[in-house]
């Protein structure tokens, strides 16, 4: 079984300023996708990005960027330019395909972020 | 556009009552569907998902149940809560496009919290 493990429960950071979250994994799977989404106080969980792991680009959109690390199973998200709308918790997923059921989410136990003015 | 709706949003049982939370999905058809728990303050967990009409597949023994009566409904119930089963449920599609590493992104509805008295 697939594990998604965030160690750090809350951080924070100035407006404007950078901030990097931390994820790491454990599988044995070597074709997989990992997700970042976020989930602001009200609780809609929305996809931040995704990351393809037979890709070695890192992943990015707008403000958002990955450093994933295949071989440590490490992806962290970067956010850039913080605004007062990152303010939510922020989870990690794995996601294993199969080509005949349902691809399934492993989340992790996600971290608070809070964006201060 | 596709989109995803739940309800209600908000429900408050007592323990002991049967419980029929609703999602559907406008704009695709054919889609994975899902049901995921996330406890107060928690990640979440995957309950069930399904792949067409009438295949449920459960990743969590409970006295929970799902049915997927029309392609592109989804539909949780239980005979009798436990105060165990209060928090907040999201219902999340998936479009199946298995070829050559496309990916398989879960899209989630607003939620409905559940709370067992």
């Amino acid at each position: 079984a697939q594990t998604v493990t965030q160690s750090q429960p809350e951080m924070s950071v100035q407006e404007a300023e950078t901030v990097t979250l931390s994820c790491t994994y454990d599988t044995s799977e070597n074709n997989y996708y990992l997700f970042w989404y976020k989930q602001p106080p009200s609780r809609q969980m929305i996809l931040v990005i995704r990351q393809e792991a037979y890709k070695q680009q890192n992943a990015t959109e707008n403000r958002f960027s990955v450093n994933f690390q295949k071989a440590a199973k490490s992806f962290s998200l970067k956010i850039s330019d913080s605004q007062l709308g990152d303010t939510a918790m922020y989870f990690c997923a794995f996601m294993k395909l199969y080509n005949n059921a349902g691809n399934m989410l492993t989340f992790g136990g996600g971290t608070r972020l809070m964006v201060k003015p | 556009s596709q989109t995803i709706h739940q309800w209600p949003a908000t429900l408050v049982q007592p323990v002991g009552s049967p419980l029929s939370l609703e999602c559907t999905v406008e704009g695709t058809s054919n889609p994975n569907l899902y049901w995921y728990r996330q406890a107060a303050g928690r990640g979440l967990q995957l309950l069930f998902y399904s792949v067409g009409i009438g295949q449920i597949s459960s990743e969590v023994p409970q006295n929970l149940s799902a049915s997927r009566p029309q392609d592109r409904q989804f539909i949780l119930s239980s005979k009798k809560l436990l105060l165990s089963d209060s928090g907040f449920y999201l219902c999340a599609w998936s479009v199946r496009t298995w070829t050559g590493g496309s990916t398989d992104t879960q899209y989630f509805g607003p939620g409905t919290r559940l709370t067992v008295l």
